[in-house]
């Protein structure tokens, strides 16, 4: 079954302390992306990523690091959370860029 | 930022009524995409325009691209329970990919 999978699905954390986000794809699309969607913003793009080892910065970038040394993984880093991180997030692949995007199941985070 | 606008934000719609949601761009776009999240889920990938003055029809839906390509629409006829949930229109730009804010669809039965 072709799919999008976010590891955890809920996380409470505290100010400052490292986490990652885990995202993995089956269906060998080249661009990942990162979104996070809050209250009347909709869904805003954190970074992408082209292919393996390609990885730019969206909208909304400070806070968060990503890598792509694996075409079917995308991981979401936050180095030093904040309260202001406290957010829905969604992974989300494709063939590229223009072409229809499948989501993951959302990684609810809260930071304290 | 945001490329593309959405509105009305939310909208609440008698059963059997019909609504309409645009999605406007103050640049020329490539193509369009629209997406509807279900309450509690994630955004799925409905259709994606890419023809000035394209229209597409899936059953009760009808999407719609500008002539200039700077806008769009999402009409509902005859809106069911089923409907509920939020659309977002979304656009290609310098391979990024831009999501509107989204409308939120309520339904009186």
């Amino acid at each position: 079954e072709a799919q999008v999978t976010q590891n955890p699905r809920y996380l409470i954390t505290v100010t400052g302390k490292k986490l990652t986000v885990t995202c993995s794809q089956n269906m060998n699309h080249e661009y990942m992306s990162w979104y996070r969607q809050d209250p009347g913003l909709g869904l805003r793009q954190i970074y992408y990523s082209m292919n393996v080892e390609v990885t730019d910065k969206g909208d909304v970038p400070e806070g968060y690091k990503v890598s792509r040394k694996e075409k079917r993984n995308f991981p979401l880093i936050l180095e030093s959370p904040s309260p202001n991180q406290t957010s829905l997030y969604f992974c989300a692949s494709s063939f590229d860029p223009y072409t229809e995007a499948f989501f993951g199941q959302g990684t609810r985070l809260t930071v304290v | 930022g945001q490329q593309v606008m959405q509105i009305p934000q939310y909208q609440h719609v008698q059963e059997g009524e019909d609504f309409t949601t645009y999605c406007n761009s103050s640049t020329t776009l490539s193509n369009i995409q629209w997406y509807k999240q279900r309450p509690g889920g994630h955004p799925v990938f409905l259709i994606q325009l890419v023809k000035s003055g394209e229209v597409k029809k899936q059953k009760r839906l009808t999407f719609q691209f500008g002539e200039a390509k700077k806008n769009s629409s999402l009409h509902i006829t005859a809106t069911q329970t089923t409907d509920v949930g939020t659309y977002f229109c979304a656009a290609s730009n310098d391979y990024k990919l831009s999501f509107g804010a989204g409308t939120t669809v309520t339904v009186r039965a």
